[in-house]
């Protein structure tokens, strides 16, 4: 069956320090990625979209000098929060689509930051 | 603002009873909606997606879409304490739907 995996599930950083979380498709090829982020007390926002063989598209509020992402094949992709503040903390969801549309999400990588 | 706006906030409902679940987006370029549930300290899982107007039926679940009204509906019939989840409206302008805008989500709870 399809999987995605994501990692570390839970995190903790320092206020400042950059954390890298990793998100694995398994059992198919993911031919986009997408990252949410589910912040306390709001629903999930994208903070890009990034597909292969295009360029990774950054949503308003977020960019790429802040969450740099890394998509370097089909199943596999990477998301590093840098700087990280308290307004960083949250659930973030890597969300995977395979060739024929079907969506599957990870279950996850919690942020805390002190 | 918002622009997929969920209703209401929070629910109770009996076990066995009916849960009734609404969403719509401001958005006139939307296309697709799905509907989400995530247990507490979970994911999100998708429920059911709605594409065309009209109903949609699957076990106990069943959802609406007014596409003229951007309005969808998630119904929940004999309500199991299991239900108890917050639930995620999403949507989506193409079929390309990893790019999903969300709502804040309703919080049911099945009292037992």
């Amino acid at each position: 069956g399809a999987l995605v995996y994501q990692y570390p599930r839970r995190t903790i950083c320092k206020s400042g320090t950059s954390m890298r979380m990793e998100c694995q498709a398994v059992g198919f090829q993911a031919t986009s990625v997408a990252w949410y982020r589910q912040s306390p007390q709001k629903t999930f926002e994208l903070i890009a979209l990034s597909t292969v063989n295009s360029a990774i598209k950054y949503e308003q509020n977020f960019t790429q000098e802040k969450f740099p992402i890394s998509h370097p094949n089909l199943s596999f992709s990477s998301m590093t929060v840098l700087n990280a503040y308290l307004e960083d903390r949250g659930l973030y969801l890597c969300g995977a689509r395979d060739r024929r549309d079907t969506q599957y999400f990870g279950p996850g990588t919690r942020l805390l930051v002190l | 603002q918002q622009k997929v706006q969920q209703s209401p906030e929070s629910l109770i409902v009996p076990e066995g009873g009916m849960a009734s679940l609404n969403c719509t987006s401001s958005d006139r370029n939307v296309d697709y909606f799905w509907w989400y549930r995530q247990h507490s300290g979970k994911s999100p899982k998708m429920l059911m997606s709605i594409f065309s107007n009209g109903e949609k039926e699957e076990g106990r679940f069943t959802v609406h879409l007014n596409k003229a009204s951007l309005h969808t509906s998630l119904h929940i019939r004999d309500s199991q304490p299991s239900d108890s989840a917050l639930y995620l409206c999403a949507a989506s302008i193409d079929s390309g739907y990893n790019k999903l805008t969300f709502g804040k989500g309703t919080v049911l709870l099945v009292s037992p």
